[in-house]
């Protein structure tokens, strides 16, 4: 089973809350989970990443954190700010095919 | 630094044409990859090509194919258009055997009519 399923599909926040992201994958062969960001007329940009021997990654406001066992990973945005309003996806992928699956997005909205 | 250009921007098709769009990945970068981004069906992996060879290729029919030039730089070739086939075509370059650090493209809005 190759599928990430991403949730929740659309996510409002007030500006400076949290804002939760999770993605849930089957094949345990996956060995590389990013978080890419896309802006409306842009392409995803690579904003985090983790692989499965790391139960938490920080990169400022950003923070992955996963869960081999449960095969599960999550997206934690701190302090939330309306710049950060964009789509989020996760992905898996497997080494060596160049093939990433992507979950199917989060519309985040960050209001004022 | 340069990041991925693609070309063009848009383009218009009517069912049955042909379409070819192009991308130069970044510099240092050998890997290309090809996403389409439909509405409704997020990105889907299309291509991935790498030292001008085709190493993988997405769930698509024969139609979709492609080539990586000797500088790098690629071109999607989508024959006998389909309604279906209106997307947002991403690339993506990176570095061979680095497939979580893909660094994409504005995308080439492709609409067949």
């Amino acid at each position: 089973q190759q599928q990430v399923k991403q949730s929740p599909q659309s996510l409002i926040v007030q500006k400076g809350g949290i804002s939760i992201i999770n993605c849930a994958y089957e094949n345990t062969a996956f060995d590389y989970f990013p978080w890419y960001q896309q802006f409306p007329g842009k392409g995803p940009a690579l904003l985090i990443a983790i692989r499965p021997d790391v139960s938490e990654k920080k990169e400022g406001r950003f923070t992955i954190s996963f869960n081999k066992s449960a095969k599960q990973f999550s997206l934690h945005i701190m302090d939330s700010q309306p710049g950060d309003s964009a789509t989020y996806f996760c992905a898996a992928s497997f080494s060596n095919t160049g093939k990433l699956i992507f979950g199917q997005g989060t519309t985040l909205q960050v209001k004022p | 630094e340069a990041g991925v250009t693609q070309s063009p921007t848009h383009l218009i098709k009517t069912r049955g044409q042909q379409a070819t769009l192009r991308c130069s990945p970044i510099s240092g970068h050998t890997s290309v990859y090809w996403y389409q981004q439909a509405l409704g069906l997020g990105l889907q992996f299309l291509l991935w090509y790498d030292e001008g060879e085709e190493r993988n290729r997405g769930n698509f029919p024969p139609r979709f194919s492609g080539r990586q030039f000797p500088n790098y730089s690629s071109e999607l070739n989508v024959n006998a258009l389909e309604l279906e086939d209106s997307a947002l075509y991403l690339c993506a370059s990176g570095k061979y055997r680095n497939t979580g650090e893909l660094f994409f493209g504005e995308g080439s809005r492709l609409t067949v009519l």
